[in-house]
């Protein structure tokens, strides 16, 4: 059975940073590019970066660019999130996905003072 | 940004009946589009990609179709458990984006 499972959530204030992790299980981890999405309490999707299979290339949307840092160790088949000077937009649901097909049940950032 | 327009924003539909929900992009996307089911309290589940693949696991009630820049989620025989929002996302271009979701209820 795939399983994504992330951790590392939790209250942070802005200007703060926090590292997310996401753990795979079920399927040869090394073998997928890995993504990062978040939704917002008004709900709507946010696709924030993708890694590729052997973490040399990253992707990035713009509004986080230069602010979080994907990464990855296939040995221990775990994917990263490095959230560096958050702000107030970033409270979401952070998801990590392999590809489009696996999603993970997710993990809650609250950005506040 | 390819920006992806899905309609309608909700939508309430009886048991039984075939609905379709609708995703333009602002251009093309070569049939690069998912189409993913979100039941409250869960994370999204993918449903269709390349525009018109069926995911494993998935009935076959549902179906996507489409190219160039309109594509188009139809579920056949509307059942209870397919009460959820569903999201469109295009994975042609960087950044991949979504559809703003169309949430579907029982009439």
């Amino acid at each position: 059975e795939v399983q994504l499972v992330e951790s590392g959530g939790s209250l942070v204030q802005p200007g703060g940073s926090l590292k997310l992790s996401c753990v795979a299980s079920g399927f040869t981890f090394s073998n997928y590019w890995m993504d990062w999405v978040r939704q917002t309490p008004g709900k709507s999707l946010e696709w924030i970066g993708e890694i590729n299979t052997d973490g040399s290339k990253t992707n990035y949307a713009p509004s986080i660019k230069d602010r979080f840092t994907i990464s990855r160790d296939n040995a221990k088949s775990t994917l990263y999130l490095q959230m560096s000077n958050v702000k107030s937009d970033d409270t979401a649901i952070y998801y990590c996905t392999g590809g489009i097909a696996y999603w993970g049940q997710g993990t809650l950032v609250t950005v506040s003072s | 940004d390819i920006q992806m327009t899905q309609s309608p924003a909700s939508l309430s539909a009886s048991l039984g009946e075939t609905v379709t929900i609708e995703c333009r992009a602002s251009e093309d996307i070569y049939s690069n589009l998912a189409w993913y089911q979100q039941k409250p309290g869960n994370s999204p589940q993918l449903l269709i990609y390349d525009a018109n693949s069926l995911a494993d696991g998935v009935p076959s009630r549902f179906s996507g179709s489409g190219s160039g820049t309109q594509y188009s989620l139809k579920i056949n025989s509307l059942q209870s458990e397919d009460v959820a929002s569903y999201f469109c996302q295009q994975y042609n271009n960087y950044p991949y984006t979504f559809g703003a979701g169309t949430k579907l209820e029982l009439k």
